[in-house]
């Protein structure tokens, strides 16, 4: 199994440009999750995702940020238009049905945005 | 508020030596707890998993206690390799919660020298 895989691995792009991340999870997997972590507050949940429809987009920033999942193999996360403060590591993450008592969370290796 | 605090932010130890990391969370509900290392330009991975009645778990040289009493929980590492080497993350999850509801520390960074 490759685990979960992003791409692409480092963005760099100027301010007010549109970014999109992608996310492939581990196939058989019916949660997707997006993270960013910062120095300063640590890993944050963006949005997750049960059987390819989203269940809770509370950690999503601002209107600038949207989260897709067309089908059970494929996630984006897209930033338009892109701001300094977006600057961060994005990591997408899976697990097979979401339980929390005893089931593994897996990551991917994350996304380095560099927003100029 | 639900918040999960750890220490020490930073720690440099020798290699061969034995530390330990601190968590204490003020999470409730609580569900259980979870210990995750993340090397440098990677993702987190799961070290240990341990529920409300459990005491202690081990990873091999990991060793994870958890005193829910007291909401406080460590992470052993014994006779530490250099690739021991990276971000160590507690992660407490809510009662009754899905995946979407874990609260997650800032995380300890260990540096372990030669």
């Amino acid at each position: 199994d490759a685990g979960v895989i992003q791409s692409p691995r480092h963005e760099v792009t100027e301010m007010g440009q549109e970014v999109t991340l992608r996310c492939k999870p581990i196939s058989g997997h019916d949660y997707l999750f997006w993270y960013r972590q910062t120095m300063m507050r640590g890993l944050e949940l963006l949005i997750y995702f049960n059987n390819n429809v989203p269940i809770d987009d509370s950690g999503m920033p601002e209107d600038r940020f949207s989260a897709k999942m067309p089908n059970a193999s494929f996630s984006t996360l897209k930033i338009q238009p892109s701001e300094p403060r977006d600057s961060a590591v994005y990591f997408c993450a899976s697990s097979p049905t979401g339980k929390a008592t005893n089931e593994k969370l897996f990551f991917g290796s994350g996304t380095q945005l560099s927003v100029l | 508020k639900n918040q999960v605090e750890q220490s020490p932010q930073s720690l440099i130890i020798l290699e061969g030596k034995n530390c330990t990391l601190q968590c204490n969370y003020t999470v409730s509900p609580f569900s259980n707890l979870r210990w995750y290392k993340q090397d440098t330009g990677r993702g987190p991975v799961s070290l240990t998993i341990m529920t409300f009645s459990e005491n202690t778990k081990s990873n091999g040289r990991y060793t994870a206690t958890l005193d829910a009493d007291t909401k406080q929980s460590s992470l052993h590492i014994t006779a530490s390799q250099l690739s021991d080497s990276a971000s160590y993350i507690c992660v407490v999850s809510l009662y009754g919660g899905s995946q979407g509801n874990l609260i997650f520390g800032k995380g300890t960074k260990l540096s372990v020298k030669p």
